[in-house]
């Protein structure tokens, strides 16, 4: 089992450039998240799919971030017209249900830097 | 409002001192988790502790919901120890976690 895979691991844009970072859950878990890191914020939740649905994207940047979960397989975050306010630590996280009574999974995370 | 308080913000031991990192919420809730991020690694949960005490090896959560708070008792510290250890909270039915901004434990030998 590898976990929660996240790709790119890195990933440079010029301000205003489109970016999509994926995310492979483990399998068999049916809740997906996502969140972003920095140091000054540290980690903020984005949103949250549920069996494939999306549940809540309280945390998301309404006018230029969206995320989809397609399949059970995989999930993608996209950024339109990246700022430079948008350099983060993107992380996503699965789990078997209700983070309450299962363990949370992160993912390695992917690196946004927006030049 | 940050909902997740954490201190300190960093700590620095030498090795085999013992180490207290707390942790407050601005609300109530009933589910309580430490995770463990070592530098350019993954999150990885430490433990899972909505109420009372729990021991995992040398780590010993302590919540008390109704102050809202927990801590995190880490006992005879190693090198490989340092890293930051983060408190999440979910606030009720909301099956989403919000994080403190951690502390930074650094062990020294």
């Amino acid at each position: 089992n590898a976990g929660v895979i996240q790709t790119p691991r890195h990933k440079v844009t010029g301000k205003g450039q489109e970016a999509t970072l994926w995310c492979e859950p483990i399998s068999g878990h049916s809740a997906v998240f996502w969140y972003r890191q920095t140091i000054v914020q540290g980690l903020e939740f984005l949103t949250y799919f549920r069996n494939q649905a999306p549940i809540d994207d309280s945390g998301m940047p309404k006018e230029r971030f969206s995320a989809q979960m397609p399949n059970q397989s995989h999930s993608t975050l996209k950024i339109q017209s990246t700022q430079p306010q948008d350099s983060a630590v993107y992380l996503c996280a699965s789990s078997l249900g209700q983070t309450s009574q299962n363990t949370l999974y992160f993912g390695a995370g992917t690196r946004l830097s927006v030049l | 409002e940050q909902q997740v308080q954490q201190s300190p913000a960093s700590l620095v031991l030498q090795e085999a001192e013992n180490a207290e990192l707390q942790c407050s919420f601005s609300i109530f809730t009933n589910q309580v988790q430490w995770f463990y991020q070592r530098p350019g690694g993954r999150l990885v949960s430490l433990l899972y502790n909505p109420s009372g005490t729990k021991q995992s090896g040398r780590l010993t959560s302590t919540t008390v919901i109704k102050e809202r708070r927990s801590s995190l008792h880490i006992s005879s510290s190693q090198i490989t120890d340092s890293g930051t250890y983060l408190c999440a909270m979910e606030r009720s039915n909301y099956n989403v976690l919000y994080f403190g901004s951690g502390t930074k434990l650094t062990v020294e030998p």
